[in-house]
């Protein structure tokens, strides 16, 4: 069983449109982080959210993590080809900072 | 240029033979972590490490060991790989100061155990 749910797992979506990815949990998170994974590269961290409520905007991207923190969304507006990749999410639990949980992944597909 | 560097990039090898996979980071950070990353499973942590001499158990820790005897270096050993243990794998590494802690990965190490 997973700790993270993350979804949709694929999304194949035209330039322009704008879409949303969700990361849910029955666990409370002490922090999350979303990251964006190329084809035959590591993931590269996109933002880390700590605070329940918090909202944080990267260009097109808006991250959310909610209230009670156990779940978080990552919309982005206007997609473009650029955006294609996997995208995770990542969280601590606990009192162990060093244990870091991923989400299963979501692939999204832009096409121009 | 910082950078976490691994090595093989790629590695085939049989059932049984001891392996190691090096991962090495030029940043000066306490904490390293090794994952595997399998189709539909996202990435799971196998060890991670807060500093020298200093390790502990992710979620699949289960046939890898890993040993810190110094800051930069941070080697996955697998001592009798199985066709299970095939997978794409990553080491990490971040500072433990403020907030973030963003972890840099390496490029990835794919290896097959036939």
């Amino acid at each position: 069983t997973q700790l993270l749910e993350q979804s949709p797992q694929f999304l194949s979506i035209q330039e322009g449109e704008n879409l949303t990815v969700y990361c849910n949990s029955s666990s409370v998170f002490s922090s999350l982080q979303w990251y964006r994974q190329e084809p035959g590269e590591g993931p590269v961290l996109l933002v880390t959210v700590v605070t329940g409520g918090e909202v944080k905007k990267l260009k097109r991207l808006t991250f959310q993590f909610g209230d009670a923190r156990k779940d978080s969304s990552l919309h982005i507006t206007a997609a473009q080809p650029g955006d294609t990749g996997l995208y995770l999410c990542a969280c601590r639990t606990g009192t162990s900072y060093g244990k870091l949980t991923f989400g299963q992944g979501t692939i999204l597909t832009v096409h121009p | 240029e910082a950078q976490v560097t691994q090595n093989p990039r790629y590695l085939i090898t049989v059932t049984g033979k001891k392996l190691t996979v090096t991962c090495s980071q030029n940043m000066n950070h306490e904490y390293m972590s090794w994952y595997r990353q399998d189709p539909g499973l996202g990435l799971r942590q196998i060890y991670y490490s807060m500093n020298v001499e200093v390790t502990d158990k992710g979620d699949v820790p289960e046939g890898y060991k890993v040993s810190r005897k110094e800051k930069r270096n941070f080697p996955l050993i697998l001592e009798s790989p199985s066709p299970n243990q095939t997978s794409l794998y990553f080491c990490a590494s971040s500072t433990l100061a403020g907030a973030s802690y963003e972890q840099y990965f390496g490029p990835g190490t794919r290896l097959t155990v036939t």
